[in-house]
Parts: structure tokens; C-alpha cells; sequence
């Protein structure tokens, strides 16, 4: 069964507001990564935080990590247009060392100028 | 300089042919991926080789066989193409096999069964 899911699976905004999207799995892990996807193009990674970590910071991105909630969320403060995109979550399966990442089904993020 | 790079971007053909997609990354990185995007933007892992071995080997049906001739190379073939096929397709690349690592990906190269 799919690892990650994501909600809301639409988002639209205006730009200058903030765009908050939700992540949950199923499994313990080791690592979560968030991806930004443009349309038609390949996944640019954006940010990763390890288990034992609870917040961390890029930018204007901001993530946050809840083990035992099972979720993470992204906040992408005073968005632009070309922060529209879609936005993955990833993570690894916790005990494997494969590199093998289970995305979840994605949030469409639509800035409005 | 692109870093991870696939070709063909495009592919149409038709239902029971056989077809290669290619990919190269530049970034002297030992782990490459494929990955299958379906209609529904919905990602999944289908191979990963480390240093030219096969490390992930998902429940792929066996029409679809990777190869890697080299670690910067990893090619993906595909006989008797059904519809179910038509997708994009994801190459990426890593510093190491781990979860820990960012992968990076190719533009993807989006296949069409007729």
C-alpha cells in the first residue's frame, strides 16, 4: 500500500499568502524528503529532515516532523507564481538502505499572481 | 550542464513493440532509479542499480528489463508494449544507495501505447 498521502490533494492561493500541505505514512522511517515538481518536468528535491529531528528551515520552506503522528508538513510562507508546482512527499522505509523512497500522491499547489 | 539526462523526451509507438529509453547522469553518483509516474501524478519505484548491481527490483512485469552498462548509464527496455505502458518515465540518480541522500531527477520521458 502507498506509503505516503498527502492532503489536501489541491491547493489554491493568492500570492503573499502561505500554502501549508500535509503528509502522512504508515511505516517508521529514517528520513523524509519533500519534492517540488513543475509541469512536465522531473522532481527537484527541496528539503529533507531525519527522524530525530522535529522542524527545519530553507527559504521560505518550512518542515515539520511528528513521528508519532506518522506525518509532516510543508509551509511555503509568502508564495509566489512560480511556487506553482506539484509537491511530494517521500520517505525511505526506515529499515532498508537501498535508497528506495515511496512517494505520496502529491499536492497541487496553484499561486495565483 | 544537465545533470541527469534521458532520451527520448517523447515516445509514441504501438502495442507489441519493443522500445529503450536511456538516461546518463553526470554527477559521478553511484545509485540510479527508474521510477514510473502514472496519469494520476501517482510515483513508484521500479529499479535501482548501485554500482552497476540491481538493488531495487520492484513487482515489475519482466517485459520491462534495466540495464547498466556503466554507473553513470542506466537504460531501460521494454517488450511487447501494452497500454497500460503509456506513462512517464523517471530516471534519477543518488550520491550513494540511502535514504539519506536527495535523489536527483531527468526531465522524464513521457510514453504513449497506441
Amino acid at each position: 500500500s502507498q506509503q505516503g498521502e498527502e492532503d489536501p490533494q489541491a491547493l489554491s492561493i493568492q500570492e503573499g499568502e502561505n500554502a501549508t500541505m500535509n503528509c502522512s505514512y504508515k511505516t517508521s522511517i529514517n528520513n523524509l524528503q519533500w519534492y517540488r515538481q513543475n509541469s512536465g518536468r522531473g522532481l527537484v528535491h527541496l528539503i529533507l529532515i531525519r527522524s530525530n529531528e522535529r522542524e527545519k528551515h530553507s527559504g521560505r520552506l518550512r518542515v515539520t516532523l511528528d513521528t508519532s503522528k506518522k506525518s509532516s508538513s510543508l509551509l511555503i510562507t509568502a508564495s509566489r507564481a512560480a511556487d506553482t508546482a506539484s509537491y511530494f512527499c517521500a520517505t525511505d522505509s526506515g529499515s532498508s538502505n537501498t535508497g528506495k523512497l515511496i512517494f505520496g500522491q502529491g499536492t497541487t499547489l496553484q499561486v495565483k499572481p | 550542464d544537465t545533470a541527469v539526462s534521458q532520451t527520448p523526451k517523447y515516445l509514441v509507438t504501438q502495442m507489441g513493440n519493443d522500445k529503450s529509453i536511456k538516461c546518463e547522469q553526470n554527477l559521478g553518483h553511484d545509485t540510479m532509479y527508474w521510477y514510473k509516474q502514472d496519469s494520476k501524478k501517482f510515483l513508484k519505484i521500479m529499479f535501482s542499480y548501485n554500482n552497476k548491481e540491481l538493488i531495487i527490483n520492484e513487482t515489475v512485469p519482466n517485459r520491462f528489463s534495466p540495464k547498466s552498462p556503466d554507473k553513470a548509464h542506466l537504460n531501460l527496455h521494454i517488450n511487447s508494449l501494452e497500454l497500460g505502458d503509456s506513462a512517464v518515465y523517471f530516471c534519477a540518480s543518488s550520491q550513494v544507495a540511502g535514504g539519506s541522500y536527495e535523489q536527483y531527477f531527468g526531465p522524464g520521458t513521457r510514453l504513449t501505447v497506441t
